[in-house]
Parts: C-alpha cells; sequence; structure tokens
C-alpha cells in the first residue's frame, strides 16, 4: 500500500514563473491537506480539499495561490508567479474519510526554491 | 494567539537516557486531538504518537509515551532509552473537533540531538 505520493521532491523556480505541486493520497483516502513549512519554522495549514471541493481554505494566501482536487488525478496546487518568500517545503497530507481518531498520513514534501 | 507552545528550540540527551520535550496547548473546544510528529534531516513527516482529549489513559507507543496533562493542558512526549536515530526535529500539533478534518496546528518544534 503505498504512501502519500508527492512530486516533485524538489522544485526550482525563478521570480515570476510558475510551480505546481502534485499529490497522489494513499489507497482509499478521499480528503487532502496542504502545509506549507518555512524555514526553521513548524506547518501552517493551507487548505483542505476533497475530490472536487474545497472544503476550507482558510490558511492560502489570497493571490497567486489556488489548489485542487480533481475527480480524477493527484491533487495539485499551483503557485503563479512565484517569488522569493515562496521557497518552503509544501508538505500534502491524506486521510480517509469519517476517522477523527488517527493521524493524517503526510508525504514526502516538496521543496521548492525560487531563485 | 498561539494555541501550540513548544518552549525548547533545542535539547540534549545522552544516548540510552529518557528525554521530555514539552507542549502546551490552548483550546475552547473539548474535543480535540493531539500528534506529535518527528522531523529527521532527510525532511520527510513521521506520525508517533496520538491523544485524544476524552482517552483517559495515557497514549504509548513504543518507546514513545505521551505525559497527557488536560488540568494544566500539557500534552508532553517522553522518549524512553534514547537512540542515535532519535536525533531529529519534534513537533507537536492539535487539531480541534473530533470530526473527519486534519487541520492541524503546529508548534515550533523542538530539535533533539543524542549523543553517543
Amino acid at each position: 500500500n503505498a504512501g502519500v505520493m508527492q512530486n516533485p521532491r524538489h522544485l526550482v523556480r525563478r521570480r515570476g514563473q510558475e510551480a505546481r505541486l502534485r499529490c497522489s493520497p494513499m489507497k482509499g483516502h478521499s480528503h487532502v491537506y496542504w502545509y506549507r513549512q518555512l524555514p526553521e519554522e513548524g506547518l501552517k495549514f493551507m487548505v483542505y480539499l476533497q475530490k472536487e471541493n474545497i472544503i476550507d481554505e482558510s490558511g492560502m494566501p489570497k493571490e497567486r495561490f489556488s489548489a485542487e482536487f480533481p475527480k480524477e488525478g493527484p491533487s495539485i496546487l499551483r503557485i503563479q508567479q512565484v517569488v522569493r518568500g515562496d521557497s518552503a517545503a509544501y508538505f500534502c497530507a491524506s486521510s480517509p474519510p469519517n476517522r477523527g481518531d488517527t493521524e493524517a498520513f503526510f508525504g514526502q514534501g516538496t521543496r521548492l526554491t525560487v531563485v | 494567539a498561539q494555541k501550540i507552545t513548544q518552549t525548547q528550540p533545542g535539547m540534549f540527551v545522552q544516548e540510552k537516557e529518557a528525554v521530555t520535550l514539552d507542549c502546551t496547548y490552548d483550546t475552547s473546544d473539548p474535543s480535540y486531538g493531539l500528534f506529535w510528529y518527528k522531523q529527521p534531516s532527510s525532511g520527510e513527516m513521521i506520525f508517533l504518537i496520538y491523544q485524544g482529549s476524552y482517552d483517559q489513559q495515557n497514549a504509548t507507543e513504543g518507546r514513545y509515551s505521551l505525559n497527557f496533562q488536560k488540568a494544566r493542558k500539557s500534552a508532553n512526549l517522553v522518549i524512553s532509552a534514547s537512540q542515535l536515530g532519535d536525533s531529529a526535529m519534534y513537533f507537536c500539533a492539535m487539531r480541534e473537533g473530533m470530526d473527519s478534518s486534519y487541520k492541524l496546528i503546529f508548534g515550533s518544534g523542538t530539535r533533539l540531538l543524542v549523543r553517543p
């Protein structure tokens, strides 16, 4: 049973380019969460998605950031016109529905570097 | 307001000794969950242990135990018989409510270094 898969593991973008981060949840998991970790800090919640629905995007920056989780395929976190401050590790987690008493499973993260 | 506080930026422990990593939290929700994750230098987030607010007993998982003191709002992680491989960042996190959402609030972490 494969875990949460994120790709790419490392991504380098120049300022102004777009970054696309992919997350495939564990088999049977229909809930996906994106977190951002700035250097030397804890993870910060960004967005919570279910298939074809954004449930909670209270942690998403208002501009340039968007997320989707289509009916087929991975969840995508998209950052348009990247700036140096977007450099961070982006983690995806997934969980099964209707289980409030267990952990969410994290992917290995995508480390975005904006040059 | 910061809801998860880890007051120890860095800790040292001698190999084979026990160590306690502190975590305090703040919430007005009677239902919540507390998590500890380990982040080694390779960067992945490894789940260690979970404690629900209504759990009567402290959670244990192998060498990890959670010292849950509800009245004090603390959820300290105890690692027994430290190993060199325990050197890592450790994060405490909280989920408010007991629905299926995993919107976690993380602390700033504690860097643990195990000395041989």
